[in-house]
């Protein structure tokens, strides 16, 4: 299957700096993108849907101006966590958007774990 | 009525045992099922993608669409300890946006 990247895996930080997450697909391009997070022991939580090249749509109850997306290129989408709180500790996986005739498949990445102190 | 319904589990099996994994659901409009595997610490990982009523085999898995119930299934022969992790289904509509829907996740331990 298609691979996705994520970077960094894990990261630990200060409370009210800014994180920045990668999300690459390695061998394909993805007009679209998504980003979970993912609380212990629950399923993933759909957070925002990113689209190359316009605005991301963000899922009811997510913070726009907390969790700043930009899908730069086809190859590429970021995830900025604003002035991080303890709260917004959790697994962070984004997903990219295959489309191979017409079936179309989501690859995710290996997630990031996120530590805010 | 939550939109999907998947036992959490866990569910604990010895090594060799057929696995019978579970997910019900309410909305008609989904058109394509799929099974996730996710190991502790890890992104899913895709195992079997359907879009409609039936069987689907790959390997020791199989994948069970049953439309008209909303059911479907995902069976594991000759499990192994190295199965041992957390399976969600996962259902999406047809063109327009693209959304996964996840059920809550099977936790599956195989003992050797």
């Amino acid at each position: 299957g298609a691979v996705v990247s994520q970077h960094p895996s894990w990261v630990i930080c200060k409370s009210g700096t800014s994180v920045k997450i990668e999300c690459r697909s390695l061998d394909f391009q993805a007009t679209t993108m998504f980003w979970y997070r993912q609380f212990p022991k629950q399923s993933l939580m759909l957070m925002a849907t990113s689209n190359e090249g316009s605005k991301a749509t963000y899922e009811q109850g997510v913070e726009k101006d907390k969790f700043l997306i930009n899908h730069a290129s086809l190859t590429l989408s970021t995830l900025t966590v604003t002035s991080a709180h303890p709260e917004d500790s959790s697994f962070y996986i984004c997903s990219a958007r295959d489309l191979v005739g017409v079936q179309e498949t989501q690859y995710f990445g290996p997630g990031t774990r996120l530590l805010v102190l | 009525q939550k939109e999907v319904e998947q036992d959490p589990g866990p569910l604990s099996v010895p090594e060799g045992a057929i696995v019978s994994l579970n997910c019900t659901y309410s909305n008609s409009a989904f058109q394509y099922f799929m099974w996730y595997r996710q190991y502790s610490r890890k992104g899913p990982e895709l195992l079997m993608y359907t879009y409609s009523s039936g069987n689907k085999e790959d390997g020791r898995f199989t994948a069970q669409v049953d439309k008209s119930s909303k059911y479907i299934s995902l069976f594991i022969r000759d499990s192994q300890p190295s199965d041992s992790a957390t399976y969600l289904c996962a259902f999406r509509f047809s063109g327009g946006y693209n959304k996964l829907i996840f059920g809550a996740g099977t936790r599956l331990a195989v003992h050797p």
